[in-house]
Formats: C-alpha cells, sequence, structure tokens
C-alpha cells in the first residue's frame, strides 16, 4: 500500500513568517510529486510541481525533493492571512496519492 | 486560463437511487480522473481514463460506480444503488499527459439521504 504521510497540524505561524511543510512518502520508485492547496469546502488547486531532486521555486513557494529520503517539502516565504489553508501533499505512483492535508493558520 | 467544470455543484439524492456527475475536461487534456473526499478525510483516487477506457481504478470503484465519456467533450461518474457512504464531494481532474500536474473541478457535493 503506498503512503502519503503529512502532520495534520494545525501548523500556526504569524504574518511575514516562514511556513514550512513536509511530507514523506513510501513508494521509493515515485517520480512526480505535487502540492496543492485547498481553502474548506473548495476544490485542491495546484500550487507547486517538482520531479527533480533539489529545489523549484515559484513566487513566495519553493518545493524541496530528497529522494534519497523520501520526502518533499514546501516553503512560504513571507506568509499571509490568505495563505492560510489545507495543503496536500500528492505523489504519482500511476494514480495521485494524496496526503491527509496540513492546515495552515497564518495570523496577522 | 482553461479550468475543469462540473455540474451540479450540489446534488441531493434518496437512498437507491442513481446518480450522474457531470465533468467536462479541458479541451486538450487526454487523461481524466475521479476523486472523492469524505467530510474531514483525504482525498482519495477513484479512476483514471484514457483513450476512451479505464485505465486504472481503486477498491472504492467497484460494480456501482461506472465512467463514460459519451460525446468529445464530457466525462460522466455514475454511482448505481447510492449508499449512505457514497456521501462525499467528488472532484474530477484531468491532465495532458499521465503524470503531469492534475488540474481538479469545483467539485460535486453529494448528499445521500
Amino acid at each position: 500500500q503506498k503512503e502519503v504521510e503529512q502532520n495534520s497540524g494545525p501548523l500556526s505561524v504569524p504574518e511575514g513568517a516562514i511556513a514550512s511543510l513536509n511530507c514523506t512518502y513510501s513508494d521509493r520508485g515515485s517520480q512526480s510529486f505535487f502540492w496543492y492547496r485547498q481553502y474548506s469546502g473548495k476544490s485542491p488547486e495546484l500550487i507547486m510541481f517538482i520531479y527533480s531532486n533539489g529545489d523549484k521555486e515559484d513566487g513566495r513557494f519553493t518545493a524541496q525533493l530528497n529522494k534519497a529520503s523520501q520526502y518533499v517539502s514546501l516553503l512560504i516565504r513571507d506568509s499571509q492571512p490568505s495563505d492560510s489553508a489545507t495543503y496536500l501533499c500528492a505523489v504519482w505512483g500511476g494514480k495521485l496519492i494524496f496526503g491527509q492535508g496540513t492546515e495552515l493558520s497564518v495570523k496577522p | 486560463e482553461p479550468e475543469v467544470t462540473q455540474t451540479p455543484s450540489h446534488q441531493v439524492t434518496q437512498m437507491g437511487q442513481e446518480v450522474i456527475l457531470r465533468c467536462v475536461p479541458i479541451s486538450n487534456h487526454l487523461y481524466f480522473y475521479w476523486y472523492r473526499q469524505i467530510l474531514g478525510q483525504k482525498v482519495e483516487f477513484l479512476v483514471s481514463f484514457y483513450n476512451n477506457e479505464i485505465s486504472e481504478k481503486s477498491e472504492i470503484f467497484d460494480d456501482q460506480f461506472s465512467v463514460e465519456r459519451p460525446d468529445g467533450s464530457n466525462f460522466t461518474l455514475k454511482i448505481r444503488s447510492t449508499k449512505l457512504e457514497d456521501s462525499a464531494m467528488y472532484f474530477c481532474a484531468s491532465s495532458g499527459e499521465q503524470d503531469q500536474p492534475q488540474h481538479f473541478g469545483d467539485g460535486t457535493r453529494l448528499s445521500i439521504l
């Protein structure tokens, strides 16, 4: 059974701080990794995707991948109250497998 | 920006009835998916569809469920003889390639009474 694990949170950070969200996965053969943001009652919205080891930056978001350790992380710089949401880590292994999500709360 | 559209946004159905959830994937995408999310739980894969056939399905996707692409734009999920535990948000998604980012529709909230 392929698993994707995330801390459910809530993770609380002050406005302007860096939020760090982590995810581990069980299938060593996984090649594609995605971060989605989900506001309450809404659908998952793609934030970042990463395929290669290392860092990938897009605006305030940085995805980090370490295949040897089987973890992927998402950093959000200059966190804003509008970033408050649940962040879903998803791993492609023939199908998209989601973690349970980490709830992020950014306090003004 | 192209988007995946789903209808209806909310469906209320009596237990035992059949429901059809509809999706229009992004026009140049070739891979289509259905997911469900029970309230408070994780997003779960149901089925993937490519080239007019199912390419993979989960253990949830039993004989009660079926998918169809009746024309060049629509992609439907049919649930026969609905049960209370089928109550969930159902999301349709599409992607251009198999392991490429999937884009989700707004979902259909299915409530079984």
